[in-house]
């Protein structure tokens, strides 16, 4: 049972255009929401969060927007550069007596073409 | 801050050994949690540590296994390996006490032939 699904596996955009990566959960109880970059060979790195209380976040040229009613959220990249290719995962957790487990989805790998 | 640090990076294994990889959290971090990561499947969470303890567990069998010491370090071990235990095995460090994500190390890739 996947609870969080990235229906994606592979986007190709063009440099200084905007690329748009979809998430979708299931669990409604999940509260927060990541999503993180990998290169080949090595971990995923943190990019940008949001909050279950919050329906867009910011950070330079991330964003992420969150739309709970349809259980889904979106990370736009603005203007997509050839540095951002990489795999792509969103992830989602729930506070669980003060714990926090990720759910990850699947990965969409991103590809910007110069 | 020194990162999240995991040994080895590589491992070839062949069917029926075990394995034992170690992961050395952010210094003050307290939870460890363990991924594997195979393609078409993203990141599978295996276990999570606490304060020595196993606080949340993944759908693996009892074949994979873990602990984590007073340092806060911790190995996961799979016994009698499989070919489709060949993965990036991720570990990925938290404070354990607040929702701000984790810090991944660059994994171990385990290879069974």
């Amino acid at each position: 049972d996947q609870q969080v699904k990235q229906n994606s596996p592979s986007l190709s955009v063009q440099e200084g255009r905007i690329s748009i990566l979809n998430c979708d959960y299931t669990n409604s109880m999940f509260d927060y929401f990541l999503w993180y970059k990998k290169y080949p060979a090595e971990g995923p790195t943190f990019l940008i969060s949001i909050s279950s209380i919050k329906d867009k976040n910011e950070d330079g040229r991330f964003t992420v927007f969150l739309n709970k009613s349809a259980k889904h959220l979106s990370l736009h990249i603005v203007p997509s550069q050839p540095g951002d290719s990489a795999v792509y995962f969103c992830a989602a957790s729930e506070a669980t007596s003060g714990t926090y487990k990720y759910i990850f989805g699947t990965g969409t790998r991103l590809k910007v073409l110069a | 801050k020194a990162g999240v640090t995991q040994t080895p990076r590589y491992l070839i294994k062949t069917r029926g050994q075990q394995v034992t990889l170690s992961c050395s959290p952010i210094s003050g971090h307290r939870s460890v949690s363990w991924y594997q990561q195979t393609p078409g499947q993203g990141l599978q969470f295996l276990f999570e540590y606490f304060s020595e303890t196993q606080r949340n567990k993944g759908n693996f069998p009892g074949r994979f296994s873990g602990r984590q010491f007073s340092n806060s370090r911790s190995e996961m071990n799979v016994s009698t390996l499989e070919l489709g235990d060949s993965a990036l095995y991720l570990c990925a460090s938290s404070s354990g006490t607040a929702n701000y994500g984790y810090t991944f190390g660059s994994g171990t890739r385990l290879t069974v032939v």
